[in-house]
């Protein structure tokens, strides 16, 4: 079965710095790993996905996420934080087997970017 | 935004009242899910739905029914609710069910005292 560790119950960074929110995972196939940003008071909104290919992936409002096989990790990233990128992060996996695979969450990463 | 619309968005109710939850969509995708949020556990998949009438459970349905009558519309159930089903519940579509993406509603805060 299918797994996800977000190791960070919150992250703090400075606006203007470099952001890393964590992600590891685990599938018996090949991984289809998701980035999602959830607001207060609102639904998860997808920010990237890897699927296969290059292992660097870019998505919305600048943030980016880097595949890794041999760590099953797929960290996200963002060159220089917003204030505006505070938010509740999930990171999310699913079997790439045939028939139906479930999407399974991590437990979220708050996202603190102070001024 | 992905054309899902929940309702209610709020709910308070008894221990032991029936409680019928909406999502309704307006993308004409196949696949729609169901999942409750709660602290320290992520998103949990309760039910979801591969067309008209086609419904399968997720990790966490026991307590919960579905129906899906029309494309547009999924209906989650709880026959009698307890408080341990005290939630967030967020539906979500997605075109496919592998490599596509699902968009999530803005999600029911249900309370049941």
């Amino acid at each position: 079965a299918q797994s996800v560790a977000q190791p960070e119950d919150q992250v703090n960074v400075a606006e203007g710095n470099p952001l890393t929110v964590k992600c590891t995972y685990s599938v018996s196939g090949n991984p289809y790993l998701f980035w999602y940003v959830q607001y207060p008071n609102r639904g998860l909104q997808f920010l990237l996905k890897y699927i296969t290919g290059d292992n660097l992936v870019k998505g919305s409002y600048g943030f980016e996420a880097e595949f890794n096989k041999s760590q099953t990790s797929f960290h996200l990233k963002k060159p220089s934080a917003l204030v505006s990128d505070s938010a509740l992060y999930f990171c999310a996996v699913r079997d790439g087997g045939t028939g139906f695979q479930k999407l399974v969450f991590g437990t979220g990463t708050r996202l603190l970017v102070s001024p | 935004d992905a054309g899902i619309t929940q309702s209610p968005r709020h709910k308070v109710t008894e221990t032991g009242t029936p409680v019928t939850l909406r999502c309704h969509q307006t993308e004409n995708h196949r696949y729609m899910y169901w999942y409750r949020q709660d602290p320290g556990h992520g998103l949990r998949l309760i039910h979801y739905s591969y067309g008209v009438k086609d419904t399968d459970k997720g990790e966490v349905s026991d307590g919960y029914s579905v129906s899906r009558s029309k494309t547009e519309d999924f209906l989650l159930t709880l026959e009698s609710a307890t408080s341990s089903q005290t939630s967030v519940y967020f539906c979500a579509i997605s075109v496919g069910q592998s490599n596509q993406p699902q968009h999530f509603g803005d999600g029911t805060r249900l309370s049941i005292l």
